[in-house]
Protein backbone atom coordinates (compact mmCIF):
# COMPACT_ATOMS: atom_id res chain seq x y z
CA UNK A 1 0.00 0.00 0.00
CA UNK A 2 1.04 3.43 -1.31
CA UNK A 3 1.76 5.96 2.03
CA UNK A 4 1.44 9.52 1.94
CA UNK A 5 3.05 11.21 -1.28
CA UNK A 6 4.24 14.32 -1.37
CA UNK A 7 4.56 16.63 -4.56
CA UNK A 8 7.32 18.36 -5.31
CA UNK A 9 9.68 16.94 -3.24
CA UNK A 10 11.73 20.45 -3.70
CA UNK A 11 10.74 23.69 -4.81
CA UNK A 12 13.21 26.96 -5.35
CA UNK A 13 11.66 29.98 -5.60
CA UNK A 14 12.04 34.29 -5.31
CA UNK A 15 10.52 35.94 -2.65
CA UNK A 16 7.19 37.28 -3.58
CA UNK A 17 5.87 33.85 -5.90
CA UNK A 18 3.31 31.69 -5.34
CA UNK A 19 4.26 27.90 -4.73
CA UNK A 20 1.66 25.26 -4.29
CA UNK A 21 2.34 22.20 -2.65
CA UNK A 22 0.36 18.88 -3.01
CA UNK A 23 -0.30 16.07 -0.35
CA UNK A 24 -2.10 12.62 -1.31
CA UNK A 25 -3.00 10.63 1.92
CA UNK A 26 -3.24 7.06 2.70
CA UNK A 27 -6.49 5.97 1.08
CA UNK A 28 -9.18 5.79 3.56
CA UNK A 29 -7.62 8.48 5.90
CA UNK A 30 -10.11 11.28 6.86
CA UNK A 31 -7.27 13.30 8.78
CA UNK A 32 -4.93 14.87 6.80
CA UNK A 33 -2.35 17.10 8.65
CA UNK A 34 0.00 19.76 7.58
CA UNK A 35 3.12 20.61 9.44
CA UNK A 36 6.59 22.15 8.92
CA UNK A 37 10.10 22.65 10.24
CA UNK A 38 11.89 25.88 9.55
CA UNK A 39 15.97 25.99 9.97
CA UNK A 40 16.72 25.13 13.76
CA UNK A 41 12.88 25.20 14.40
CA UNK A 42 10.68 21.99 15.77
CA UNK A 43 8.20 20.59 13.52
CA UNK A 44 5.32 22.62 13.88
CA UNK A 45 1.42 21.82 13.12
CA UNK A 46 0.08 24.24 10.62
CA UNK A 47 -3.72 22.79 10.44
CA UNK A 48 -5.53 19.57 10.31
CA UNK A 49 -8.57 18.04 7.75
CA UNK A 50 -10.95 15.94 8.62
CA UNK A 51 -12.35 14.55 5.10
CA UNK A 52 -13.16 18.30 3.45
CA UNK A 53 -13.33 20.30 6.65
CA UNK A 54 -10.44 22.43 8.90
CA UNK A 55 -10.69 20.98 12.58
CA UNK A 56 -8.24 23.35 13.38
CA UNK A 57 -5.87 25.31 11.74
CA UNK A 58 -4.50 26.98 14.64
CA UNK A 59 -1.13 26.69 13.34
CA UNK A 60 -1.27 28.78 10.34
CA UNK A 61 1.15 31.29 10.57
CA UNK A 62 -0.50 34.19 7.94
CA UNK A 63 -3.32 34.74 5.69
CA UNK A 64 -0.24 34.06 3.15
CA UNK A 65 -1.23 30.11 3.72
CA UNK A 66 -4.30 28.91 2.14
CA UNK A 67 -4.77 25.24 2.60
CA UNK A 68 -7.97 23.31 0.90
CA UNK A 69 -8.97 19.64 0.74
CA UNK A 70 -11.68 19.99 -1.73
CA UNK A 71 -13.63 16.35 -1.90
CA UNK A 72 -11.75 15.39 0.93
CA UNK A 73 -8.92 13.37 -0.91
CA UNK A 74 -5.58 15.31 -2.01
CA UNK A 75 -5.03 18.42 0.04
CA UNK A 76 -3.26 21.63 -1.19
CA UNK A 77 -1.24 24.58 0.64
CA UNK A 78 -0.80 27.70 -1.01
CA UNK A 79 1.73 30.06 -0.08
CA UNK A 80 0.87 33.52 -2.00
CA UNK A 81 3.33 35.74 -1.66
CA UNK A 82 6.13 33.67 -0.44
CA UNK A 83 8.79 35.00 2.20
CA UNK A 84 12.20 34.20 3.08
CA UNK A 85 11.06 32.85 6.28
CA UNK A 86 8.50 30.51 4.35
CA UNK A 87 11.68 28.38 3.66
CA UNK A 88 11.48 24.80 5.43
CA UNK A 89 10.37 21.45 5.14
CA UNK A 90 6.49 20.87 4.94
CA UNK A 91 5.13 17.34 5.75
CA UNK A 92 1.34 16.05 5.33
CA UNK A 93 0.61 13.38 7.88
CA UNK A 94 -2.84 11.29 7.69
CA UNK A 95 -4.81 8.74 9.73
CA UNK A 96 -7.83 6.87 9.89
CA UNK A 97 -9.21 8.52 13.42
CA UNK A 98 -8.36 10.74 15.23
CA UNK A 99 -8.05 9.70 18.75
CA UNK A 100 -6.04 8.33 21.58
CA UNK A 101 -3.89 5.50 19.87
CA UNK A 102 -4.36 6.77 16.19
CA UNK A 103 -1.23 6.89 14.57
CA UNK A 104 -0.46 9.89 12.51
CA UNK A 105 1.85 8.67 9.35
CA UNK A 106 4.20 11.16 7.32
CA UNK A 107 4.85 11.96 3.82
CA UNK A 108 8.23 12.62 2.82
CA UNK A 109 8.42 16.10 2.76
CA UNK A 110 8.42 19.23 0.72
CA UNK A 111 11.59 20.96 1.02
CA UNK A 112 10.79 24.88 0.07
CA UNK A 113 13.50 27.22 -0.43
CA UNK A 114 12.30 31.08 -1.06
CA UNK A 115 14.99 33.47 -2.21
CA UNK B 1 2.02 26.38 27.25
CA UNK B 2 2.84 22.71 26.16
CA UNK B 3 6.48 22.06 25.14
CA UNK B 4 8.67 19.18 24.14
CA UNK B 5 12.28 19.36 25.44
CA UNK B 6 15.42 17.41 24.03
CA UNK B 7 18.17 18.87 25.03
CA UNK B 8 20.92 17.23 22.99
CA UNK B 9 21.05 18.11 19.47
CA UNK B 10 23.58 15.24 18.76
CA UNK B 11 24.63 12.17 20.79
CA UNK B 12 27.47 9.99 19.82
CA UNK B 13 27.40 6.92 21.45
CA UNK B 14 29.87 3.40 20.61
CA UNK B 15 28.33 0.65 19.18
CA UNK B 16 27.35 -1.94 21.59
CA UNK B 17 27.10 1.10 24.11
CA UNK B 18 23.71 1.85 25.79
CA UNK B 19 21.77 4.93 24.46
CA UNK B 20 19.56 7.20 25.69
CA UNK B 21 18.04 9.82 24.69
CA UNK B 22 16.01 12.51 27.08
CA UNK B 23 12.85 14.40 26.28
CA UNK B 24 11.42 16.20 28.76
CA UNK B 25 7.82 17.81 28.45
CA UNK B 26 5.42 20.02 30.07
CA UNK B 27 1.70 19.54 30.01
CA UNK B 28 -0.93 19.87 32.73
CA UNK B 29 -3.28 17.17 31.60
CA UNK B 30 -2.80 13.44 30.89
CA UNK B 31 -0.84 13.74 27.75
CA UNK B 32 -0.14 11.06 24.94
CA UNK B 33 3.76 10.73 24.18
CA UNK B 34 5.34 9.35 21.39
CA UNK B 35 8.90 8.94 19.47
CA UNK B 36 9.19 9.24 16.28
CA UNK B 37 12.96 8.34 14.34
CA UNK B 38 14.02 9.44 10.54
CA UNK B 39 16.34 7.23 9.07
CA UNK B 40 18.35 8.75 6.53
CA UNK B 41 16.56 9.66 3.28
CA UNK B 42 13.46 8.24 5.01
CA UNK B 43 10.65 9.50 6.32
CA UNK B 44 9.47 10.19 9.51
CA UNK B 45 8.25 7.15 11.31
CA UNK B 46 6.52 6.70 14.02
CA UNK B 47 8.88 4.41 16.46
CA UNK B 48 6.44 3.86 19.89
CA UNK B 49 4.27 6.03 22.15
CA UNK B 50 3.46 5.08 25.46
CA UNK B 51 0.56 3.88 25.66
CA UNK B 52 1.45 0.68 23.94
CA UNK B 53 4.45 -0.19 26.34
CA UNK B 54 6.39 -1.98 23.88
CA UNK B 55 9.66 -2.30 22.54
CA UNK B 56 10.10 -1.49 18.82
CA UNK B 57 13.93 -2.17 17.81
CA UNK B 58 15.36 -2.85 21.16
CA UNK B 59 14.18 0.53 22.10
CA UNK B 60 12.09 1.62 25.40
CA UNK B 61 10.27 4.72 26.65
CA UNK B 62 8.87 4.89 29.87
CA UNK B 63 6.54 7.73 30.95
CA UNK B 64 7.54 9.58 34.05
CA UNK B 65 4.79 11.75 35.33
CA UNK B 66 6.17 12.90 38.56
CA UNK B 67 9.26 13.61 36.28
CA UNK B 68 7.65 14.93 33.26
CA UNK B 69 9.90 12.98 31.27
CA UNK B 70 9.67 10.02 28.35
CA UNK B 71 13.30 9.13 27.87
CA UNK B 72 14.52 6.41 24.85
CA UNK B 73 16.81 4.33 26.05
CA UNK B 74 18.14 1.37 24.24
CA UNK B 75 20.94 -1.47 26.14
CA UNK B 76 22.75 -2.22 23.34
CA UNK B 77 23.57 0.13 20.62
CA UNK B 78 23.77 -0.57 16.45
CA UNK B 79 24.99 1.48 13.94
CA UNK B 80 21.92 1.27 12.07
CA UNK B 81 20.05 3.19 14.82
CA UNK B 82 21.65 5.84 13.80
CA UNK B 83 19.12 8.86 12.91
CA UNK B 84 17.15 11.89 14.08
CA UNK B 85 15.00 11.20 16.94
CA UNK B 86 12.08 13.04 17.82
CA UNK B 87 10.42 13.14 21.07
CA UNK B 88 6.90 14.66 20.60
CA UNK B 89 3.22 15.28 22.59
CA UNK B 90 -0.28 15.02 21.84
CA UNK B 91 -2.97 16.08 23.95
CA UNK B 92 -5.92 14.30 25.01
CA UNK B 93 -9.28 14.45 24.75
CA UNK B 94 -8.71 17.67 22.90
CA UNK B 95 -7.11 18.08 19.81
CA UNK B 96 -5.27 16.15 17.61
CA UNK B 97 -1.88 17.84 16.62
CA UNK B 98 1.16 16.28 17.57
CA UNK B 99 3.88 19.21 19.22
CA UNK B 100 7.40 17.96 18.52
CA UNK B 101 10.80 18.70 20.51
CA UNK B 102 13.78 19.56 18.44
CA UNK B 103 15.19 15.95 17.35
CA UNK B 104 18.45 14.46 18.80
CA UNK B 105 20.86 13.16 16.38
CA UNK B 106 22.14 10.03 17.36
CA UNK B 107 25.38 9.08 15.36
CA UNK B 108 26.59 5.36 16.34
CA UNK B 109 30.46 5.00 16.36
CA UNK B 110 31.60 1.91 14.90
Amino acid sequence: EAGVTQFPSHSVIEKGQTVTLRCDPISGHDNLYWYRRVMGKEIKFLLHFVKESKQDESGMPNNRFLAERTGGTYSTLKVQPAELEDSGVYFCASSQGSGRGDTQYFGPGTRLTVL
Amino acid sequence: AQRVTQPEKLLSVFKGAPVELKCNYSYSGSPELFWYVQYSRQRLQLLLRHISRESIKGFTADLNKGETSFHLKKPFAQEEDSAMYYCALRQSNRDDKIIFGKGTRLHILP
